[in-house]
């Protein structure tokens, strides 16, 4: 399989609990990108990287939320001290920065389910 | 403002027969790209189908075809001979060239129906 993939699929932790979501992007993609999906409503936009740098940061990404792509090839998303509201799906997707149009779609993981009771 | 406005929150339609699921979109970018995906139950985001803001013909993948109308900010989706496979979530999203984020709308739930 050479899609996006994203680890674990689903995760269920106790509020207050730190948790971390991992990601790896199609091989060649040097793009990088977390959304998050809540039910009922489309993706949201969370932050970006290219290569290992990361670029761009949506203000829904508080203090508690952390991303990192160390070597420009898997990434990771934490959450510290969840919250209920941090229930949602957290999806990862890449693409390559190239011409249009090949370098214009994102291609998406099949997202982690994170639920905090 | 919604930079993604999609107004019909669920769509049946008869198999095998066409249907439109709307989307209109809101940029001031003169360049710009626009999508859709669809989503099934298991939560992955599928791509179907690109437009660009510069091209000069709808798009078409299989199926699939983009009805872009510029002037109105517009840019449905045609499916036709429509499947029970079909059924799914539907989002239109668009990237701005002076931007790096894709922005979603919040989907069309599309049920086929046998």
């Amino acid at each position: 399989d050479t899609g996006v993939s994203q680890d674990p699929r689903h995760k269920i932790t106790k509020r207050g609990q730190n948790v971390t979501f991992r990601c790896d992007p199609i091989s060649e993609h040097n793009r990088l990108y977390w959304y998050r999906q809540t039910l009922g409503q489309g993706p949201e936009f969370l932050t970006y990287f290219q290569n290992e740098a990361q670029l761009e940061k949506s203000r829904l990404l508080s203090d508690r939320f952390s991303a990192e792509r160390p070597k420009g090839s898997f990434s990771t998303l934490e959450i510290q001290r969840t919250e209920q509201g941090d229930s949602a799906m957290y999806l990862c997707a890449s693409s390559l920065l190239a011409a249009p149009p090949s370098g214009n779609t994102i291609y998406f993981g099949e997202g982690s389910w994170l639920t905090v009771v | 403002a919604q930079k993604i406005t999609q107004t019909q929150p669920g769509m049946f339609v008869q198999e095998k027969e066409a249907v439109t699921l709307d989307c209109t979109y809101d940029t001031s970018d003169p360049s710009y790209g626009l999508f859709w995906y669809k989503q099934p139950s298991s939560g992955e985001m599928i791509f179907l189908i690109y437009q660009g803001s510069y091209d000069q013909q709808n798009a078409t993948e299989g199926r699939y075809s983009l009805n872009f109308q510029k002037a109105r900010k517009s840019a449905n989706l045609v499916i036709s001979a429509s499947q029970l496979g079909d059924s799914a979530m539907y989002f239109c999203a668009m990237r701005e060239t002076t931007g790096n984020q894709f922005y979603f709308g919040t989907g069309t739930s599309l049920t086929v129906i046998p």
